[in-house]
């Protein structure tokens, strides 16, 4: 069995300031992590993904994710928050196409 | 090209209509996806199709119909739906059913009156 947990369900940031999205996961397995954005009345784009090789991922637009075994958590971040970042952002857990979203953080930027 | 495409964007029908969703990929995927996005909830899983055959289906209502005609476009049929089925409805695809990575389209969005 899987499950993803987002710690939180609503960040505000400064335009300009760090980036910190919570994610902790459960899983049987080894399994793949993802991170999506979804800007408003948008489909889910793909923001980076962990498989198993190097612990931190580096994304898109600046996202970077470091995977923790030992605390199981993939947290998101960026050093410095853009206006275009505003979206819902998802964790994701999947493992032999068991795929499990968190429910999503919505990440507010403030100028 | 990670591109998936998915018509209409906006979709408004009435209870008693019938009407198609679809969803085209033209990158050599061979698992296809629908979910259905309320709002402020994350996406939920409603059917997988693997080779163009039906795999998985999460339990739907029988108002909701899929098909895959070929390994590029998938279809989602809609008869009879209800005010609670308007939803963001995304499509998905993967390079196999066993590959976790999948890449969304833009969704249709539909209302039901």
């Amino acid at each position: 069995a899987q499950s993803v947990t987002q710690l939180d369900s609503h960040v505000s940031v400064s335009e300009g300031t760090p980036v910190l999205l919570r994610c902790n996961y459960s899983s049987s397995y080894s399994p793949s992590l993802f991170w999506y954005v979804q800007h408003p009345n948008k489909g889910l784009q793909l923001l980076l993904k962990y498989t198993s090789a190097a612990t931190l991922v580096k994304g898109i637009n600046g996202f970077e994710a470091e995977f923790k075994k030992s605390e199981t958590s993939f947290h998101l971040t960026k050093p410095s928050a853009h206006m275009s970042d505003a979206a819902e952002y998802f964790c994701v857990v999947s493992a032999f196409n068991d795929m499990r979203f968190g429910a999503g953080t919505r990440l507010t930027v403030k100028p | 090209d990670t591109e998936v495409t998915q018509t209409p964007k906006h979709l408004v029908m009435g209870m008693t209509n019938k009407k198609s969703l679809k969803c085209e990929q033209h990158m050599g995927h061979r698992a296809m996806y629908w979910y259905k996005q309320k709002a402020k909830k994350p996406p939920e899983l409603m059917f997988v199709y693997s080779y163009e055959k039906l795999s998985i289906n999460e339990s739907v209502p029988s108002r909701f119909s899929p098909e895959c005609p070929n390994s590029s476009l998938l279809n989602l049929h809609l008869h009879a739906l209800q005010p609670e089925d308007s939803a963001l409805y995304l499509c998905a695809s993967s390079r196999a059913s066993g590959e976790e990575t999948q890449y969304f389209g833009p969704g249709t969005r539909l209302l039901v009156l």
